[in-house]
C-alpha cells in the first residue's frame, strides 16, 4: 500500500453527467497530481498543487476541475465530458513539488486509478 | 516545453537475458530523470532514478545511464526475471520543476 487512495476505481457516465474523482495521501506530502493515461499515450500532467495552491495547469479543458481542500485531499469534478475523455486518471504526490532539486526525492507515488468511462 | 522520446515500444526478451531501453529528451536543462514501472493493472512505481551529475546508477539488476551531452538516457536490466514483464516509463523534469515529462512506455515482455 502506497498510501494514496482513490475513488471510485471505476466509473461510467454520461456526457451530461456531474461527477467527482477523489484522491486521498495519507504520506505527509505537501504536492499532490492528476494525470490521465490513455492507450498508446504518454502519462499527461493535468494538474499539480503544491501545499494546496495551484502550480501547474496544462491546458485542461475546463470540463475538467480541481479541487484541494487541503494537502492530504484532491478532487476531479467531472462535468459535460467527451467520449475522447474516456481514460485511467491517476493522482499521485511527493514529498515536494520540485522534483528536481526541491527538498524531496522527487519520488511520485501513485493511486491505483480510476478507470472512467464516457457513454 | 520537454519532449521525451522512448524506444523501443515493445520488447520481448529470453528470461535471462538483458534488456536496454532507451530514451532521449529535448531540454538541455533537464536534470532529473526517472523510470517507473507499472505492471498490468497496478499503479506506476519508481524503479530507479538519475540525477544530472551522475553519469551512471546501478541498484541490483537494474542500471540507469545517463549521458547529457547527447541528452539521452537508458535503463539496462540484467538477469531477466518473468516478474520484470511490465510496462517502463522514463521521464525528465528540470531544476525546480514541477512537471514530470514521461515517454510513451515500453511494453517488456520476459519469455520463460
Amino acid at each position: 500500500e502506497t498510501g494514496v487512495t482513490q475513488t471510485p476505481r471505476h466509473l461510467v457516465m454520461g456526457m451530461t453527467n456531474k461527477k467527482s474523482l477523489k484522491c486521498e495521501q495519507h504520506l505527509g506530502h505537501n504536492a499532490m497530481y492528476w494525470y490521465k493515461q490513455s492507450a498508446k499515450k504518454p502519462l499527461e500532467l493535468m494538474f499539480v498543487y503544491s501545499l494546496e495552491e495551484r502550480v501547474e495547469n496544462n491546458s485542461v479543458p475546463s470540463r475538467f476541475s480541481p479541487e484541494c481542500p487541503n494537502s492530504s485531499h484532491l478532487f476531479l469534478h467531472l462535468h459535460t465530458l467527451q467520449p475522447e475523455d474516456s481514460a485511467l486518471y491517476l493522482c499521485a504526490s511527493s514529498q515536494d513539488g520540485r522534483l528536481a532539486g526541491g527538498a524531496g526525492t522527487g519520488e511520485l507515488f501513485f493511486g491505483e486509478g480510476s478507470r472512467l468511462t464516457v457513454l | 516545453g520537454e519532449n521525451v522520446e522512448q524506444h523501443p515500444s515493445t520488447l520481448s526478451v529470453q528470461e535471462g537475458d538483458s534488456a536496454v531501453i532507451k530514451c532521449t529528451y529535448s531540454d538541455s536543462a533537464s536534470n532529473y530523470f526517472p523510470w517507473y514501472k507499472q505492471e498490468l493493472g497496478k499503479r506506476p512505481q519508481l524503479i530507479i532514478d538519475i540525477r544530472s551529475n551522475v553519469g551512471e546508477k546501478k541498484d541490483q539488476r537494474i542500471a540507469v545511464t545517463l549521458n547529457k551531452t547527447a541528452k539521452h538516457f537508458s535503463l539496462h536490466i540484467t538477469e531477466t526475471q518473468p516478474e520484470d514483464s511490465a510496462v517502463y516509463f522514463c521521464a525528465a523534469a528540470g531544476a525546480g520543476s514541477y512537471q514530470l515529462t514521461f515517454g510513451k512506455g515500453t511494453k517488456l515482455s520476459v519469455i520463460p
